[in-house]
């Protein structure tokens, strides 16, 4: 979708990196999500922001931290990324009521080796 | 707890066929339900929704949803496949106060579907 890029879109980083994923949006949303995708698991969200500087954890947070400076930045750390954390991560974002049903961006592949 | 089922993790059917893809929920308010298409390597796109209403809902792609209460059901169903529609598909569940931690959509573990010739 246009209003909502991911960048980069593949990365391979070494066990131990930390890595850092951005999602940037020019829609003007508020709500801000990062899920990671996997087989078997569907989606899972990791953390969501509801305005700049306020987030939360979701189900699968733990080695992950996120931070919002601006409304339209979501970025998302690996903080020491590890195999069990590659996977296809996903943002998407919401802005209840005038826009129920998130918008997700294309995805950003990680491999970690 | 609220939760999203898809039992079938895979269909396979035939070009021209109909299609139903099931969804059953599990949520404590007024469900606000999704369905979402996904293409290989390809981001999430919606396509359709219900919040209130009439209970059958018109998509893009000529798909169309039914939500039923009794049955906390909302399936999928198009009436002619065709080969562009082999992706997977994910139901999803919200509240009006979606975007809280009691609001967030739950997605199912999604239903691929493959088109024969």
């Amino acid at each position: 979708d246009a209003g909502i890029t991911q960048s980069p879109r593949h990365k391979v980083t070494e066990t131990g990196t930390p890595v850092t994923l951005r999602c940037h949006q020019t829609e003007n949303h508020r709500y801000m999500y990062w899920y990671r995708q996997d087989p078997g698991h569907g989606l899972r969200l990791i953390h969501y922001s509801y305005g700049v500087k306020d987030t939360d954890k979701g189900e699968v947070s733990d080695g992950y931290s996120v931070s919002r400076s601006k409304t339209e930045d979501f970025l998302l750390t690996l903080e020491s990324a590890t195999s069990s954390q590659t996977s296809v991560y996903f943002c998407a974002i919401g802005n209840p009521p005038d826009h129920y049903g998130y918008t997700f961006g294309s995805g950003t592949r990680l491999t970690v080796v | 707890a609220q939760s999203v089922t898809q039992p079938d993790i895979h269909i396979t059917v035939s070009e021209g066929a109909s299609l139903e893809l099931r969804c059953n929920y599990s949520y404590g308010a007024t469900p606000y339900l999704f369905w979402y298409v996904q293409s290989p390597g390809q981001g999430l796109q919606l396509l359709l929704k219900y919040f209130s209403g009439d209970t059958l809902v018109q998509g893009i792609k000529g798909f169309e949803a039914e939500f039923k209460r009794s049955q906390s059901s909302f399936n999928l169903r198009k009436p002619s496949v065709h080969w562009s529609d082999a992706a997977e598909y994910f139901c999803a569940v919200g509240g009006e106060n979606y975007g809280g931690s009691q609001g967030n959509l739950i997605f199912g573990k999604g239903t691929k579907l493959s088109v024969k010739p």
